[in-house]
This record gives structure tokens, sequence and C-alpha cells, in this order.
């Protein structure tokens, strides 16, 4: 069965700071790995994946993530926040067709982002 | 196409009462997923359709929890008798499937649920 970790269920940052947030997964088969933001009272948004090939990936609002195999990690980076990226952020797995392409989400990590 | 639409958006219940959304895919989309979020937990997966076959249950989806998806267009979630622990978001996302790769699922804006 496949499970999802988020290291942080808050990372409370400054304007412009860098800011990581951590996700390791487990699965005893290869994965497909997501990460989504979910704003208040809203549904989720996919922010970027990652299918194969490249193991960094870059996807929209100036987030990228990597994806390392060998510890099982998935974490996601943005190298200067602002105040509108505070809001909810899941990182999820799916194994594709052996399950359906059905998700496994996180808890989920709480960022807000301090003027 | 203006995404995922799930109606109603907020429902109040007493306890003991019948329930059901609706939710509206995308409409090239076959693939229908319901999930169910709870207060500061991550989406929980449910059910899933492939057209108008439902593929998968969760062992959350208890006897009264009951999903449709006729003519694999719109689906419904139906909760019979609903208790105070069904209170929740219930998400809705569909996807194109394409083999081999993965795709992306679409979301809804989720109906919540809040049974007095």
């Amino acid at each position: 069965a496949q499970s999802v970790t988020q290291l942080d269920s808050q990372v409370p940052v400054f304007e412009e700071a860098p800011v990581e947030l951590r996700c390791n997964y487990s699965s005893s088969v290869s994965v497909y790995l997501f990460w989504y933001v979910q704003y208040p009272n809203q549904g989720l948004q996919l922010l970027l994946k990652y299918l194969s090939g490249s193991t960094l990936v870059k996807g929209i609002n100036g987030f990228e993530a990597e994806f390392n195999k060998s510890q099982t990690s998935f974490h996601l980076r943005k190298p200067s926040v602002h105040i509108s990226d505070t809001a909810e952020y899941f990182c999820a797995v799916s194994e594709g067709e052996t399950s359906g392409s059905r998700l496994t989400f996180g808890e989920g990590t709480q960022l807000t982002v301090n003027p | 196409d203006t995404g995922v639409s799930q109606d109603p958006r907020h429902k109040i219940t007493k306890r003991g009462q019948n329930v059901t959304f609706r939710c509206d895919p995308i409409s090239e989309h076959n693939r229908l997923y319901w999930y169910r979020q709870t207060l500061g937990q991550g989406p929980e997966f449910l059910t899933y359709f492939q057209n108008e076959a439902q593929l998968e249950k969760s062992r959350l989806l208890s006897d009264r929890f009951s999903a449709e998806r006729p003519k694999g267009s719109f689906s419904t979630l139906e909760i019979q008798r609903t208790e105070q622990g069904d209170s929740a978001m219930y998400l809705c996302a569909s996807s194109a499937r394409v083999v081999p790769t993965n795709t992306e699922a679409f979301f809804g804006q989720g109906t919540r649920l809040t049974v007095v």
C-alpha cells in the first residue's frame, strides 16, 4: 500500500524568503508524485507532477520539486515566497493504473507567509 | 468548459437525514473520483468510476454511502441516515485516462457537509 508523510504540519516564513515543504512516500511499485495547493474553502489545484524523466520538476507560480528515489522524497521548493502563497499544500502519490490512478494524500502543510 | 462542478457548495443537515451531492466532471473525462476531506487532514479516496462502471470502493465507504454515475456523465454521492462523523468536505475529481502515463486529476470546489 502507498502512503505519504508530510514532515511539517505548519511552516511560517517571511515574504521573499525561500521555503521547502518536505514530503516522503512509501510504495512497493513505481509511483507518480504530485503537489497540490488548496486555498480556504476551495478545491485542490495542481502545482506540479513527476511522471518520469528529469527528477527536477517545475510547476506553476515559481514552485519546483525534486524527486529522489533513493530517499523516497519529493520536496517542494520556492526561492522567494509571496503573501499570496499562503495556503495548504498537499503531497500525493499514485501507483498509476495498478490502483486506478487514485491519489493518496499526505496530511498537508500549512504555509503562512508573513510580511 | 468551466471545469469540475459540484453542487451544492454547502449543506447543513440534521442527523439521520439523507443527503445527495452532485458532480459534473469535465466533459471529455471518462474517470471520476470521490474523496472526503475532514478538517486538518488530506483528502481520502472514497470511490471511482470509469465511464459508468464503479471500479473501486474504499472501506471508508460504508453501506450508508452510495455513488452512481448513470450514462458515464455526472455522478451523485448519497449518504443515508447521516451521522455527525460524516461532516466533511466531499471532493470530486475527474481525469482523462491516457495509457501508459497518468494524467492530472482536476478537482471541483467541493461540497461542505455539516451534520447537526
